[in-house]
């Protein structure tokens, strides 16, 4: 199965700042996903991210907010903009794998103060 | 939209011991998935099923898919400390999307 590298595994940002999540994945893929889990939640869907078009949305989330690059088949980042504390969550990025499932990245886990 | 519920929510077992945790699913499963995770960390892939009936089995895990393909259990055989963490369940929404269920926090007591 795919090989997810993530980074950083967690930081702690100032309110009004922006924090870059990364991941790197060790095969070239159509599609990538970015997550979050807020503090007790399970995963909510951010965006899929696919390479050489703008990525797509789901309701409640905005490029503004959210800004997400793929420029290539094997390399995401999504960029968490002007960061309130109700940002603090714990960030992954997938990628659908087949029969291996989907596989995800070791995850950001964000604190905002 | 899909939406699944896991039961229990939170489960604590003394080592050694068997225990289920399920998932329903509101809609038909085309693809159910499980996953573990540790506090904190990322998802670790344990299996997918996808047939109505179909079996899987790794280690001490065995997950199953009902015939009606609306819901899934998980089943740990003589549980162990290593067995912690949080499952959740997912399946597979339209255009590739994964919905997930809110997860079940499982604790083995030594």
């Amino acid at each position: 199965s795919a090989v997810i590298s993530q980074k950083p595994s967690r930081d702690i940002c100032q309110r009004g700042t922006s924090l870059t999540i990364q991941c790197q994945v060790d095969s070239q893929v159509t599609m990538m996903f970015w997550y979050r889990q807020q503090p007790g939640q399970s995963l909510t869907l951010i965006a899929t991210a696919n390479q050489g078009s703008e990525a797509t949305y789901e309701s409640g989330f905005v490029i503004d907010k959210f800004p997400i690059s793929r420029p290539n088949l094997t390399f995401s980042t999504l960029t968490v903009s002007n960061m309130s504390p109700e940002d603090s969550s714990i960030y992954l990025c997938s990628v659908d794998w087949g029969v291996y499932g989907y596989t995800f990245g070791s995850g950001t886990r964000l604190t905002v103060v | 939209s899909q939406e699944l519920e896991q039961s229990p929510q939170s489960l604590i077992v003394q080592e050694g011991k068997n225990l289920t945790i399920n998932c329903t699913s509101s809609k038909t499963l085309y693809g159910l998935y499980w996953y573990k995770q540790k506090y904190g960390e990322g998802l670790i892939f344990l299996m997918m099923l996808q047939k109505g009936g179909e079996e899987k089995s790794h280690e001490k895990i065995t997950a199953k898919l009902d015939e009606k393909k609306q819901q899934s259990s998980l089943h740990i055989t003589a549980s162990q400390p290593s067995h912690a963490g949080i499952y959740l369940c997912g399946a597979d929404n339209e255009g590739n999307k994964l919905v997930f269920g809110a997860g079940t926090i499982l604790r083995v007591k030594s």
